[in-house]
């Protein structure tokens, strides 16, 4: 059975500082996902990665895979009060898409 | 806005009662997903369709049923309601099987009482 874990579950940093988000999952996979959820809102999809040694960027967000560890992790560079939200990442098994814990980011001034 | 359309957005019912949940996938999109996401259990995969029909199936209880209609949309069909069944249920769309990413509807908050 697909398991997905990540960690930490809770992140509190202060602006400015750099994080990163770990995402281990347990059986081979051919594609991660990392999703957003602010409280009580839905899912955003913020990157979806293919192949081993994918690095995808946006903004102040970054993700890589590796595909032959089965991580996945989501780096946080000079956080923001707008990045306060609950990270997921997701990985597919054959028809279905699991998701991991979860991380709690909030970034204070 | 995803695209994808979940009606109602919160529900409030009592033990033993039976709702259903509505989904309108993306327009193109042939499959959809349901998610349950609650406070102890996290987001757990409850049921996929493709073009009418089921294709895989998660932690889905036998009280709960789905199904996809000829025109793509889906419904979510909870019975014996118990006030564990508490949660916010999502439904997602995708093109085809997880080719690509799935885009989520806003949810529906279920509260049993």
């Amino acid at each position: 059975e697909l398991k997905v874990e990540q960690n930490p579950l809770f992140l509190s940093m202060q602006e400015g500082k750099n994080y990163t988000i770990y995402c281990n999952y347990s059986t081979t996979s051919d594609r991660l996902y990392w999703y957003r959820q602010d409280p009580g809102k839905s899912l955003e999809s913020l990157f979806v990665l293919l192949s081993n040694g994918a690095v995808k960027q946006e903004g102040r967000l970054m993700a890589s895979l590796d595909t032959k560890a089965r991580l996945s992790t989501l780096h946080i560079t000079a956080a923001v009060h707008d990045l306060s939200a609950t990270y997921f990442c997701a990985v597919t098994n054959t028809d279905k898409l699991i998701f991991g814990t979860g991380t709690r980011l909030q970034v204070f001034p | 806005d995803s695209g994808v359309t979940q009606t109602p957005k919160h529900l409030i019912t009592a033990t033993g009662q039976r709702v259903t949940l509505r989904c309108s996938p993306r327009s193109g999109d042939l499959s959809v997903y349901w998610y349950q996401q609650s406070l102890d259990q996290g987001l757990q995969f409850l049921i996929q369709y493709y073009n009418g029909e089921e294709r895989a199936k998660g932690n889905i209880l036998e009280r709960f049923s789905a199904q996809q209609f000829p025109d793509l949309h889906s419904e979510l069909n909870l019975s014996s309601l118990e006030l564990g069944d508490s949660a916010l249920y999502f439904c997602a769309s995708s093109v085809r099987t997880y080719t690509g990413e799935l885009f989520f509807g806003e949810g529906s908050r279920l509260t049993v009482l």
